[in-house]
């Protein structure tokens, strides 16, 4: 069973950046897409972007000039970094494994860790 | 983007009666060369991270119960619960991974009447 969790600063300045890790178990990162989404209140679900198997990247045209995604397969890691934070970045963001039928069918997923943005 | 569009916002249904939830897509997530429209169904309970019921529009994910049930193509779709029972109270999410960026429905909140 694929199990992820997500990890990082649950508080974070405006105008600073927002990093979080999401550890895998269960599944190799090696193999199929690897998503970071977020959930608000105002917005709700937001995909952030995805990192494959190989380890290319695609990321939501709203945010990408902020967002990068990478990963460590040696400790099979992928993760997420937000630039330039702003309070609309306030969110409980998902770490998230594509299924086996689709990059963007999200059949597992972390429990989520809340980031708040705020001096 | 494509746009999805959910209906009702809120729901409130009795025990044992059927719900139906409605999901409307800006732009068709049916892809003529496979047939398969790019169409997914989610359930999230309170703290706790949406969970998958449903791909390719009508394919029930291991482990959910037969009393759902999903149809529809090419831009409406319906996600039906035939006899709601109390762990069902939630909010439900279509998808579409037709196309990136991947995006979700604004949900539905499901309550007992």
């Amino acid at each position: 069973q694929v199990q992820l969790q997500e990890s990082g600063p649950g508080l974070v300045k405006p105008s600073e950046t927002l990093s979080l890790t999401c550890t895998v178990s269960g599944a190799s990162i090696s193999s199929y897409y690897w998503s970071w989404i977020r959930q608000t209140p105002g917005k709700g679900l937001e995909w952030i972007g995805f990192i494959d198997n190989k380890g290319n990247t695609l990321y939501n045209p709203s945010l990408k000039s902020r967002v990068t995604i990478s990963r460590d397969t040696s400790t099979s890691q992928f993760s997420l970094t937000l630039r330039s934070v702003t309070a609309p970045d306030t969110a409980l963001y998902y770490c998230a494994k594509g299924s086996d039928w689709n990059a963007g069918g999200f059949e597992s997923w972390g429990r989520g860790t809340l980031v708040i943005v705020s001096s | 983007d494509i746009v999805m569009t959910q209906s009702p916002d809120s729901l409130a249904v009795s025990l044992g009666e059927r719900a139906t939830i409605n999901c409307r897509s800006s732009q068709s997530v049916l892809y003529r060369s496979n047939n398969k429209n790019y169409l997914a169904w989610y359930q999230q309970k309170p703290g706790q991270p949406p969970r998958l019921l449903f791909y390719w529009a009508s394919i029930r994910e291991s482990g959910v119960p037969d009393r759902f049930s999903g149809s529809g193509s090419g831009t409406d779709f319906t996600l039906t619960i035939s006899s709601l029972q109390a762990e069902d109270v939630a909010v439900y999410y279509c998808q579409q991974y037709y196309d990136t960026p991947y995006t979700f429905g604004r949900g539905t909140n499901l309550e007992i009447k």
